[in-house]
């Protein structure tokens, strides 16, 4: 089965804390991407990604890292940096391969993130 | 990139046709418009994805105008299960998605 898969679904964190999230794809996509979204507004881009060893800052980097080590993985750390961790984080990956104009992203099932 | 203005909220009954339109006044020549479907507490899923014309699949239509400042997706007899947040976005091959608040439909038996 190819997909996108993000672990945990719920994560639990004491303020202060690091914590990493996980999203692995088997879908061969060139290019992962970091959404997150806050309850009742559209998704904003943390980080993405269109080749190994490489990504770019999206609209809200700040208090995020991440890592592009394999192809298949794009794991997210979210540090104590981060002023308002508590959200619901989205991985999705698309490919850059093909003609046309844009490259559907196919998103995993997410994991909430509450850090008290 | 293109921002999008959509209707928060819109009310239907299972049977019926559902339109959602969306503005994108500013779209450039190489951007194009792409629809997603969102279930709570899961990722969005995409519909729909055009330049010009009318585009249809499986699910859903997607009409858009000569001077595509707008587009309008079109769900046929909608059931329960339609009920989720519809996003409409505009970009182009950089890949970069801007997600705005999107609308929310309800469906009702």
């Amino acid at each position: 089965d190819g997909g996108i898969t993000q672990s945990p679904k719920y994560l639990f964190r004491k303020e202060g804390q690091n914590v990493t999230l996980s999203c692995e794809q088997n879908l061969n996509h060139d290019a992962m991407y970091w959404y997150r979204q806050d309850p009742g507004q559209g998704l904003r881009l943390i980080y993405y990604s269109q080749i190994v060893n490489d990504f770019q800052k999206g609209d809200i980097a700040e208090g995020y890292s991440v890592s592009r080590e394999k192809k298949e993985s794009f794991p997210l750390t979210v540090t104590s940096a981060q002023k308002n961790p508590t959200a619901f984080y989205l991985c999705a990956s698309s490919t850059l391969q093909g003609t046309g104009f844009g490259y559907e992203q196919y998103f995993g099932p997410g994991t909430r993130l509450t850090v008290t | 990139l293109a921002k999008t203005t959509q209707p928060i909220s819109m009310d239907s009954y299972e049977g019926q046709e559902v339109n959602i339109t969306c503005s994108h006044n500013n779209i450039a020549t190489n951007d194009y418009i792409t629809w997603y479907q969102q279930f709570p507490s899961q990722g969005p899923r995409f519909i729909i994805q055009g330049y010009k014309t009318k585009v249809t699949n499986e699910v859903a239509s997607l009409f858009i105008p000569a001077d595509r400042k707008s587009s309008t997706l079109s769900l046929p007899r909608v059931s329960l299960s339609d009920t989720a947040v519809y996003y409409c976005l505009v970009s182009n091959q950089g890949g970069k998605l801007i997600f705005g608040q999107g609308t929310e439909l309800s469906v009702k038996p």
